[in-house]
């Protein structure tokens, strides 16, 4: 089946450094891939998407871009601050699937001021 | 921004028992889903519904489970009966598109 792999599952970084988070996937078909934030008591929050590849997605600083040759969609930010403390999940959907994602483990980021 | 409602927040019931989580969706949205989240574990995809009809659901939508939104009103998930492996944290979510899924805060279940 369809799925979303996350490398890193705790990320601990001090305020500035440059942040990667891996995203991998597999699907039958040809996704669209979306990055996910959640704060602590809340629900996922969109960041951004891409639907083809070598399209980039961006927010907040925050980009990935869409890679169909490795299958990823890894996330990078090149100064992250305390603010940016949540878990960042991956996730995938494909077209005709009635808008269902598949989302990946999580990975919990944690900066340090 | 829109904001998808759920009540309530936390809800703890005892095995066996019958319990509808409510949801308040993003009021022009078409899509409406369930999420199951487990402490500290992914989110997993339980059920969509489109057009007052379940358009696809997961191994993990036992047929104790049912959604329904009656009259456009809340979009409910009813779990009857709860078993102690039902405890997580529900998410709800609505969407116009594909382009994104709007999540509510959760309302965290406990099967005691």
């Amino acid at each position: 089946g369809d799925s979303v792999t996350q490398t890193e599952g705790q990320v601990a970084l001090s305020e500035e450094d440059f942040l990667t988070i891996h995203c991998n996937y597999s699907a039958s078909g040809y996704p669209a891939l979306f990055w996910y934030v959640q704060y602590p008591g809340e629900g996922p929050q969109f960041l951004f998407r891409a639907s083809r590849d070598k399209e980039k997605g961006s927010s907040r600083g925050f980009e990935a871009t869409y890679d169909k040759g490795t299958t990823s969609f890894h996330l990078r930010k090149a100064s992250v601050q305390e603010s940016d403390s949540a878990v960042y999940y991956c996730a995938l959907g494909l077209s005709g699937s009635f808008n269902k994602l598949t989302f990946g483990a999580g990975t919990r980021l944690a900066v340090c001021p | 921004g829109p904001k998808v409602l759920q009540i309530p927040s936390h809800q703890i019931i005892d095995m066996g028992q019958m319990v509808t989580l409510n949801c308040d969706p993003v009021s022009n949205h078409l899509y409406f889903y369930w999420y199951k989240q487990i402490l500290g574990q992914q989110m997993e995809f339980l059920v969509n519904f489109y057009n007052g009809k379940v358009m696809e659901k997961s191994k993990l939508f036992k047929d104790q489970f049912s959604v329904e939104r009656p009259d456009g009103s809340y979009f409910t998930l009813k779990i009857q009966p709860t078993a102690l492996e039902d405890s997580a944290v529900y998410f709800c979510a609505s969407s116009v598109t594909n382009e994104r899924l709007f999540f509510g805060h959760g309302t965290k279940l406990s099967v005691l």
